[in-house]
């Protein structure tokens, strides 16, 4: 398995602000992700996290508000800029460690909420 | 949108089976079947899959029927710490690098 540690595990920010998550893994792994939940819905990808390169993007998420970095292959940060109160939702960092077709573990996620 | 069907809801009875279908009626050839529990705004926890046999682990049974047009999740022994959002997701072929799309889920509710 992988163990997946976020920071922080909750914050209230203000609007107009931005927050970084951070996403530590305790082994490499090949591929990392970023996922939203927002209030009672499901998950939804944002984008996947390459390491040595720009992210790659879902439809409807753009880097300028979802800055994503991923320095090696234990790390990676989120960051929602100039957030709103529709950016309220849980964000969940997900790993696959090695190749195709093997599960994705997640963290316990980040629960935003802006005021 | 999500490449599977599951009934929004279920209850089933402590101590008793929970039988969690799923429809996923345009399977490629190559992907695989994944279950995935939420338990109140925690990450996703995995619970098994499979690509065309039926597997069993620890936790669950997965079968798959043999068109794969369909699979069932079986708890064998529903406990209350069981109630959750189930997840039924499809992954694989040539864009299987994790981007597992996330539907609905069946929110299973286990009671006394």
């Amino acid at each position: 398995s992988a163990v997946i540690s976020q920071k922080p595990s909750r914050d209230i920010c203000q609007r107009g602000t931005s927050l970084t998550i951070q996403c530590q893994v305790d082994s490499q792994v090949t591929m990392m992700f970023w996922y939203r939940q927002q209030p009672g819905q499901s998950l939804t990808l944002i984008a996947t996290a390459n390491q040595g390169s720009e992210a790659t993007y879902e439809s409807g998420f753009v880097i300028d508000k979802f800055p994503i970095s991923r320095p090696n292959l234990t790390f990676s940060t989120l960051t929602v800029s100039n957030m709103s109160p529709e950016d309220s939702s849980i964000y969940l960092c997900s790993v696959q460690r090695t190749g195709k077709n093997e599960k994705l573990f997640f963290g316990s996620g980040t629960q935003l909420s802006v005021l | 949108d999500a490449k599977t069907t599951q009934p929004p809801s279920m209850d089933c009875a402590e101590g008793r089976a929970a039988n969690l279908p799923c429809n996923h009626s345009t399977i490629s050839g190559n992907e695989y079947v994944y279950w995935y529990r939420q338990i109140h705004s925690q990450g996703p926890q995995y619970i098994i899959h499979g690509l065309k046999n039926n597997e069993t682990n620890e936790m669950a049974s997965l079968i798959i029927t043999e068109d794969r047009k369909s699979s069932t999740l079986i708890l064998p022994h529903a406990t209350l710490r069981d109630t959750a959002v189930y997840y039924c997701i499809v992954s694989g072929g040539t864009d299987s690098w994790g981007k597992f799309q996330f539907g609905a889920g069946t929110q299973v509710v286990v009671t006394p």
